[in-house]
């Protein structure tokens, strides 16, 4: 079953500008973690934000959660063409079990 | 130099047939899964290991067992192959095994294609 989603299944922005990427998840979680994954590659972890916190930051990256609404967003400034990728959350409801992802937003950022 | 190896890179199988999927880590963790995706479903959960026990399982089917033969180690092996487990198969590894909170490092995935 998939316990965290992304809001947009694809966005598109243009080198230079800000995006924001946007996940909801169903249950109580621990931690929240983004990954990216770019083409004919495994994801990659950007960010990994814990439920007592409500920012986390990582370079150009910015990531909130909210615990009330079940929310997160991952915000990146000033992109670039190689952030083309489709960028994941991925929620543990419980410590015992693996992540599991949302469906994931595809970005591209154009020239 | 890639830390967790996959093998093969791409696969193709009859239906019918099966395969074993290879995967090894050398960043010295102790905990190891298996995720799919394919165009159809999101990167799917699938098993994972800790200290070669398995630790949390979301696979209905028996056809998919994986195999563990050292810490880091983790195949998989898929029999009665169907059209449907067409997918690319990602393995990942994480430190130590008790998931909570961890960072995942996944592998470049083996793209099976079932005729």
């Amino acid at each position: 079953s998939q316990l965290a989603e992304e809001n947009s299944w694809a966005l598109s922005v243009h080198e230079g500008e800000s995006v924001t990427v946007n996940c909801s998840y169903k249950t109580s979680i621990t931690a929240l973690q983004w990954y990216r994954q770019k083409s004919g590659k495994g994801p990659a972890q950007l960010i990994l934000i814990r439920s007592n916190e409500r920012e986390k930051r990582n370079g150009r990256l910015r990531a909130t959660l909210d615990t009330s609404s079940q929310s997160s967003s991952l915000s990146i400034t000033a992109t670039r063409c190689e952030d083309t990728a489709v960028y994941f959350c991925a929620t543990q409801p419980h410590n015992n079990n693996a992540p599991r992802f949302g469906a994931g937003t595809k970005l591209s950022v154009k020239p | 130099d890639p830390k967790i190896i996959q093998k093969p890179k791409y696969l193709v199988a009859v239906t019918g047939s099966e395969k074993i999927l290879i995967c090894e880590q050398y960043l010295g963790h102790n905990a190891m899964y298996w995720y799919r995706q394919s165009a159809k479903k999101p990167l799917e959960f699938m098993f994972s290991y800790s200290y070669q026990k398995l630790m949390d399982n979301q696979t209905a089917s028996s056809r998919f067992q994986p195999q563990s033969s050292k810490k880091n180690h983790l195949d998989l092996q898929i029999t009665a192959l169907k059209p449907d487990d067409s997918a690319t198969y990602f393995c990942a590894s994480s430190q130590t095994g008790g998931f909570s909170n961890e960072r995942l490092f996944f592998g470049h995935g083996t793209k099976l294609s079932v005729l």
